[in-house]
């Protein structure tokens, strides 16, 4: 059964310092979701592409958090410098058409910054 | 502001009763809704869905209500096991603007065997 891949599965680091992190969606799934997941909260998008453009990055703090999908098929999300705040849960997510067709989420990624 | 909301942050069942976790949005453009469920450090997995044209959609245990009128939705699990412990998200999206899942925070279902 395809599944959506992220990594790292879990990331420490220290604030100011940068991390980054993969996503590889299913197979032939032109939309590609990125959201963020606060203890105790709903996970809430941070960047949507369609292919290799961005459809949707309005809750995306763009002084710190920069995400590309160069080729339409893998993504990076980036944080730098970060914060004690950006500790969360990171979630990739991805779905074959914009809209209707379901999201299937990929494992993400724990984030702790200390 | 919430546009989706699940009111009760926990529900405790026994293994073979109905468990039904509910579900209220105030977005009347809202036309598709889900069910995930996540366990802990994992990402959430799809349950159910529902569109706005059907008030009922069925799939083995699992049955999701849509009432439209009252901007309500519910989640019905019959019989409960012990394996369907864990977070369940109700999530929302405007299908016509393409948009991204807005999603409830979330109900922990508990079920003792």
């Amino acid at each position: 059964e395809a599944e959506v891949a992220q990594s790292p599965r879990y990331k420490i680091t220290e604030k100011s310092q940068a991390v980054a992190f993969w996503c590889d969606p299913i197979s032939g799934h032109a939309t590609l979701y990125w959201y963020r997941q606060i203890l105790g909260q709903g996970p809430e998008l941070l960047v949507q592409f369609q292919d290799e453009s961005v459809v949707d990055d309005s809750q995306l703090p763009k002084d710190r958090f920069s995400a590309e999908r160069l080729k339409g098929v893998d993504s990076t999300l980036k944080i730098q410098p970060a914060e004690l705040g950006d500790s969360a849960m990171y979630l990739c997510a991805s779905s074959s058409r914009t809209g209707r067709e379901t999201q299937y989420f990929g494992p993400g990624t724990r984030l702790l910054v200390l | 502001d919430q546009q989706v909301k699940q009111n009760s942050p926990s529900l405790s069942v026994q293994e073979g009763r109905i468990s039904i976790l509910n579900c209220d949005y105030t977005n009347s453009m809202f036309d598709y809704f889900l069910w995930y469920k996540k366990y802990p450090a994992e990402g959430p997995t799809f349950l159910i869905s529902i569109s706005s044209i059907k008030d009922k959609n069925e799939d083995g245990r699992f049955t999701v209500f849509l009432n439209k009128s009252a901007k309500h939705l519910s989640l019905h699990i019959v019989p409960s096991q012990p394996g369907d412990s864990a977070v369940y998200f109700c999530a929302a999206s405007v299908n016509q603007a393409g948009t991204a899942l807005i999603f409830g925070k979330g109900t922990t279902l508990s079920v003792s065997s």
